[in-house]
């Protein structure tokens, strides 16, 4: 399964822009990358996902690197709820839905 | 908004026993998934479920566990003869289409505990 490597924890202040950096060097052309976080004592929560091109949704930004290598996630603005375990995870194509969770990054936002 | 409910909430068991644990998919969904996390470790994908068959499992989804979708809105995962490290968080997720192109809604998850 392709990997992906993020640090462990990152901190922010409220309200400012967070970058959250993912490497994924074995991924191949068929893989998306996806972006899941965890609230604390909550199931995953979707985030966003992509394959080549950079993608925006209403709650984050996915700039993915021309090769392909590595991704940030950008959160543009945070609040104190997107305290929580983000994921970067790579879907093997074609492979029926799983999902290979890492450890993640533990996302601390202080007021 | 529409979520994936999961029943119960916590279960409590005795190891040996059978469980089945429940899951209210969202409404129009085609793909169905059961992931578990054991406390303090990982999201680990147990299996995923489409056309009324499993699409894809893991090692972790041996005999001792099967799934099913009874009635058209249903989607248990049941395991037949609980261990203790069968103690976990259990998500149920699902998917309107396929994971390459949609994204997976996870319920809030049922506390399993085997003693």
């Amino acid at each position: 399964d392709a990997k992906t490597t993020q640090p462990n924890s990152m901190e922010s202040n409220e309200e400012e822009p967070v970058h959250l950096p993912c490497n994924h060097s074995t991924i191949s052309g068929t893989d998306y990358i996806h972006w899941y976080r965890q609230l604390p004592s909550q199931g995953p929560e979707y985030v966003i996902h992509g394959l080549t091109s950079n993608v925006n949704n209403r709650m984050a930004s996915l700039a993915i690197a021309e090769d392909r290598k590595s991704s940030t996630l950008i959160l543009h603005r945070a609040t104190l709820r997107d305290a929580a375990v983000y994921y970067c995870i790579l879907s093997i194509y074609n492979q029926g839905g799983k999902l290979i969770f890492g450890q993640g990054t533990e996302l601390s936002v202080k007021p | 908004e529409p979520e994936v409910t999961q029943t119960p909430s916590h279960q409590v068991t005795q190891m040996g026993q059978e469980v089945i644990l429940r899951c209210v998919p969202i409404s129009n969904h085609l793909y169905f998934y059961w992931y578990r996390q054991i406390l303090g470790q990982k999201v680990e994908f147990l299996v995923s479920f489409y056309n009324n068959e499993i699409s894809e499992k893991s090692e972790i989804f041996d005999d001792q566990f099967s799934v099913e979708r009874p009635d058209g809105s249903n989607f248990t995962l049941k395991i037949r003869s609980t261990k203790l490290e069968d103690s976990a968080m259990y998500f149920c997720a699902s998917s309107q289409t396929s994971l390459d192109t949609g994204e997976l809604f996870f319920g809030e998850g049922s506390r399993l505990t085997v003693l």
